[in-house]
Formats: C-alpha cells, structure tokens, sequence
C-alpha cells in the first residue's frame, strides 16, 4: 500500500504556480520522498527528490516540512503542458530492496 | 541525452500464447525495474534486477518470469497469457537501487484478445 495521500484532483490556471500537497505522516528518517508525474499513457517522468532540505531544480521545488509529515511540490509558471496525473512517493522495503509504489496521485489540470 | 529503450512498443496476442518484452536501461545504468500498468490505473511494481540479480518482487503472476543479461538488457516473458493481462508495461532504469530515481521507458502497450 502507498505510504501517501494526496488530493485526487486539482486545477491550475496558466502562469500560476502549482501546489501539490502530499501527506507521508508515516515516513522514516532516513526515507526520501520522491515525486513523479505521468502525463498521458506516457512513461512516470522524474521530477524531484528530497530527504528534509527543501530542494529546487530546473522543474519544481519540494518543500518538506520540518517534521517531514508533509511536503508540497511547486510547478512555480504552470504550462498546459504540465496537466498530469503527479505521485508523490515514498519507497517502500521491499523483500531485498525498496520498490515504488505508486498512486493514487493527484490529477493537475492546468487551465487556459 | 540516451533514454530508456522498450521493444516492441506495441504487441497484440492472442490468449494462452507467450510474449516477451525488451528493455535497453540507460547506458551505465545496473538496475531495471519493471510495471504494469492495467487501463485507468497506477503503475503496479512487479519486479527489479540489481547487477543481473533479482533484488526484489511485486505483484508479478507467476506466469512472468524476467531476468537481466550480463549487458544490463532486460525481458520480461508472460506465458499463457490472460485477457487481464493487457496492459501498458513500463521499464525503468537506475544507478544502484537505493535512492536513485528512477528513468521510465516509454512503454510496451500488449492487447490480448
């Protein structure tokens, strides 16, 4: 089962910053929280990654709170092109490894 | 920059016959990860390979089997293949299986029918 929880949907207008909440009140300490995106039928796209720093890079921010309870994934200029289905996860022990789990995701709709 | 490569990208079979799905990880990448993904779905984890070993299970049937060659390639095989078994199945490719993120492929769209 996923570790998260995140709105099932949201809508953005065009130019605006959007914010993506996630909670992981379950996390452990040294666990990091990633966050992908799917946009239609294509491959999970990398975004970010972070442990307990807020972290920024050329796509979005992550800003985790100082318990690491929550974070928020900022798309700070929303384009049309950044309507996606965004998962926030965080991985889960596997047998031998740490797997993926993916979903349910939050569905970002970025609006003209 | 070099992606992750799936062949064949689309695949339709017929129930009970076999399929096998390719994946080319990212040059000097050592781990592959494989997903299934049924229609209006999640990506469901099935299983992965760190340095041509199986380092961990999902969801995967018992009619797949998968195992990674000595060039890091991957294949997945599906037996006996089921109508629920059509699916989008992702690949994706890291360095190491412990924090790194990991590149998703574009996809293998298999129908049965």
């Amino acid at each position: 089962d996923a570790k998260t929880t995140q709105p099932p949907s949201m809508d953005c207008a065009e130019g605006r910053a959007a914010n993506l909440p996630c909670n992981h009140s379950t996390i452990s300490g040294n666990e990091y929280v990633y966050w992908y995106r799917q946009i239609h039928s294509q491959g999970p796209q990398y975004i970010i990654h972070g442990l307990k720093n807020n972290e920024t890079n050329e796509m979005a921010s992550l800003i985790i709170t100082e318990d690491r309870k929550s974070s928020t994934l900022i798309l700070p200029h929303a384009t049309l092109r950044d309507t996606a289905v965004y998962y926030c996860i965080v991985r889960v022990a596997g047998n031998y490894g740490q797997n993926f789990v993916f979903g349910p995701g939050t569905r970002l709709s970025v609006l003209p | 920059a070099a992606g992750v490569i799936q062949s064949p990208r689309h695949l339709i079979k017929e129930k009970r016959e076999t399929a096998t799905l390719k994946c080319y990880p990212i040059p000097r990448h050592d781990t592959v990860y494989w997903y299934q993904q049924g229609p209006g779905q999640d990506p469901q984890f099935l299983i992965s390979f760190y340095e041509k070993m199986q380092s961990d299970k999902g969801s995967i049937p018992d009619r797949f089997s998968a195992q990674q060659f000595s060039d890091y390639h991957s294949e997945l095989n599906m037996s006996s293949l089921e109508l629920g078994d059509s699916a989008l199945y992702f690949c994706a490719s890291s360095f190491q299986d412990v924090l790194y993120e990991q590149y998703f492929g574009p996809g293998t769209r298999l129908t049965v029918t």
